[in-house]
């Protein structure tokens, strides 16, 4: 099975300031069709998760600009340019590249 | 619009069962796999099943195999996850998503507990 891990697992942030997130996974994400399956999903406190991009770089309908993804194969980042109030919240890493998916455990971004 | 409406949950004495439904809308249900995942009280997600699109392919995490079933109705449009020999650590919000999480229900709360 593919493990997920996320560096930190907290994350004080000024607003305005820029926000970055690492996940790796315990192996290669690159699909036998050539896709690398990894998302980033957002958690707002009291809500259902929200898909902010695909495939590693490809941000989701309505998504703000501030929000990219970038990586390959096991190494990946999700950056958000300057953090505002309404992204705090839990960021979770998600593989679909292989069953079973997995999650990475959760950062959690709160304003200082 | 997407809509994703998740209901059947409860609380359910261990060992017992229960099935979840997730009714869906605004797009073309039978084109689209669809998944469930739960997240227990204050803890991370975690992903439990999948099916595709036709109901043929159906894929489960370790904890839940061999005790739960997932299904789908494609005329009625909707999801259905079959619980059974439920345990204490099944307790979790459960939600459906579409394909891989691009579209997320509310969930609804199962709770196992005598």
């Amino acid at each position: 099975d593919i493990v997920m891990t996320q560096t930190p697992l907290s994350s004080p942030v000024t607003l305005g300031q820029p926000a970055s997130i690492s996940c790796r996974s315990s192996q290669s994400l690159v699909h036998s069709d050539g896709n690398t399956y990894l998302s980033w999903l957002q958690q707002r406190p009291g809500q259902p998760p929200r898909l902010l991009i695909y495939r590693i770089s490809n941000r989701f309908s309505g998504v703000p600009d501030r929000f990219s993804g970038s990586g390959a194969g096991t190494d990946f980042t999700l950056k958000i340019s300057r953090v505002e109030a309404e992204d705090v919240g839990v960021y979770y890493c998600m593989q679909a590249t292989q069953f079973p998916y997995s999650f990475g455990q959760g950062t959690k971004l709160e304003i200082k | 619009e997407v809509q994703l409406l998740e209901s059947g949950g409860g609380l359910v004495q261990p060992g017992g069962s229960l099935r979840l439904s997730c009714a869906a809308s605004g797009f073309t249900f039978s084109s689209y796999a669809m998944s469930w995942v739960r997240q227990a009280p204050g803890k991370g997600l975690e992903w439990v099943s999948a099916i595709g699109g036709s109901g043929v392919g159906t894929n489960y995490a370790d904890s839940v195999k061999g005790r739960f079933t997932i299904s789908r109705d494609n005329v009625k449009n909707t999801l259905y996850l079959q619980m059974s020999s439920l345990r204490a650590e099944d307790t979790a919000l459960y939600y459906c998503a579409k394909r891989t999480g691009d579209s997320w229900g509310q969930g609804t709360l199962v709770t196992v507990s005598s």
